[in-house]
């Protein structure tokens, strides 16, 4: 069974401060994936690993950074978190094979202030 | 980007009663995948269509990939209240190298009375 263990779990900050969010996997799969859940938008992707140091822009990267500097470790960086960032942040691996199914952590609920 | 749009965003049912859910999209899918999200937790995959016409069961859901290759539906028989939650649709986008990537429609809040 696929493990994904996200860190932490729940944060209050204040605007302007830096936040980063950890998604640590156990099972050495290549890809991951930061997506953010909002109300009335479902799932919205926000950046992706293909391979250690491989990452790209998914359609909300705005305002977000990530870091893969090992293969079980992806990092999602706000470097000055702002009130629209407020959310529920899911760090997803790919579990499937060409049909793309992910597996989800349990997320990490964020509340700038 | 592609976007999946999901009706109807919220269903309010009682114990028993059937659900029927839908999504669509304005370019085609290679691929359809049903997720279901708890409260407090990530969503979990239900069902994953690959074949246009394919008609899938998972227990009580079954979910059928639309023959235009623009829609899913999504059925739950007989709901029961652990059946509360989000349903999302999802699919890779189409063209290119996706590396997985999925587009989430928006969801639909499934409220069950017991």
């Amino acid at each position: 069974d696929a493990g994904i263990t996200q860190s932490p779990r729940h944060k209050v900050t204040e605007t302007g401060t830096p936040v980063t969010l950890r998604c640590h996997q156990t099972e050495n799969h290549r890809y991951m994936y930061w997506y953010r859940q909002d109300p009335g938008h479902g799932l919205r992707l926000i950046h992706y690993s293909y391979g250690v140091k491989d990452t790209d822009k998914g359609e909300v990267s705005d305002g977000y950074s990530v870091s893969r500097s090992k293969t079980e470790d992806f990092l999602l960086t706000l470097e000055s978190a702002t009130s629209s960032q407020t959310s529920v942040y899911f760090c997803a691996i790919r579990i499937g094979g060409a049909s793309g199914e992910l597996f989800f952590g349990e997320g990490s609920r964020l509340t700038v202030l | 980007g592609q976007q999946l749009n999901q009706s109807p965003q919220s269903m309010f049912i009682q114990e028993g009663e059937d659900v029927s859910m839908n999504c669509t999209s304005s370019s085609i899918f290679n691929t359809w995948l049903w997720y279901k999200q708890e409260p407090g937790e990530g969503p979990v995959l239900l069902i994953a269509l690959y074949k246009a016409g394919e008609l899938t069961s998972n227990g009580r859901l079954t979910a059928q990939f639309g023959i235009t290759r623009k829609d899913s539906f999504l059925n739950i028989s007989a709901s029961i209240p652990s059946d509360v939650g989000i349903y999302f649709c999802a699919g890779p986008p189409s063209g290119g190298t996706s590396y997985g990537k999925l587009t989430f429609g928006q969801g639909t809040i499934l409220t069950v009375h017991p």
